[in-house]
């Protein structure tokens, strides 16, 4: 089965501050894995697949095999960086629908 | 081309009503689905369609929902006979042929059934 599980239903950090919103996967083959944010009244964006590899907003995440994690990490935090932030994995083959976690809501205090 | 639309953008509703939503996806998509959100989730998905093909449904497709995608364009998701527990945000997505395409949201459509 297909499960993505995003612990933290809440995180609050100071502006500056390291963030990371932890991600965990259950998928029996290799899923492609992906962030996605959602910023206050605005609709869903992509901020990272794991497959891209690259930085976006100083947003990273590393796909750990080995742990089924894809933790997704910014060392200094800005105030605009809040938001409704979603795991989500999509498995090969078929639909390859996305699988979202609960997400988790991240609020940076100034 | 301005992303994937979603109209209406709210609908309330008597119970028992029938409702339908469309989404326009971005139009070399060929890949278009359908997810619900509720309150303190994320989206789960509801339907897949690969050009006109629906070739996927959720177990949370009940009897009542029925979705089409003629042409391979645009698609429409409606509910029949409404009940309070559709009360929920439905977003549709597409994606396109190649394997760095990701996947494209909509701004969705918020279900009120009062």
């Amino acid at each position: 089965a297909q499960r993505v599980t995003q612990p933290e239903k809440l995180l609050s950090v100071f502006k500056g501050a390291p963030v990371e919103l932890k991600c965990n996967y259950s998928y029996s083959g290799s899923p492609e894995l992906f962030w996605y944010v959602q910023y206050s009244r605005q609709r869903l964006q992509l901020l990272l697949r794991h497959i891209s590899r690259e930085s976006i907003k100083g947003f990273t995440a590393d796909l750990n095999k080995g742990e089924t994690s894809f933790h997704l990490k910014k060392p200094f935090a800005q105030e605009e960086d809040s938001a409704m932030y979603y795991c989500a994995l999509s498995g090969q083959g078929g639909a390859q629908k996305l699988v979202f976690g609960q997400g988790t809501r991240l609020t940076i205090n100034p | 081309d301005t992303g994937v639309s979603q109209n209406p953008r709210h609908k309330i509703t008597k119970r028992g009503q029938n409702v339908t939503f469309r989404c326009d996806p971005i139009s070399e998509h060929n890949r278009l689905y359908w997810y619900r959100q509720t309150l303190g989730q994320g989206p789960e998905f509801l339907t897949y369609f690969q050009n006109e093909a629906q070739l996927e449904k959720s177990r949370l497709l009940s009897d009542r929902f029925s979705a089409e995608r003629p042409k391979g364009s645009f698609s429409t998701l409606e509910i029949q006979r409404t009940e309070q527990g559709d009360s929920a945000m439905y977003l549709c997505a597409s994606r396109g042929r190649r394997i760095n395409y990701g996947y494209t949201f909509g701004s969705g459509t918020r279900l009120t059934v009062v």
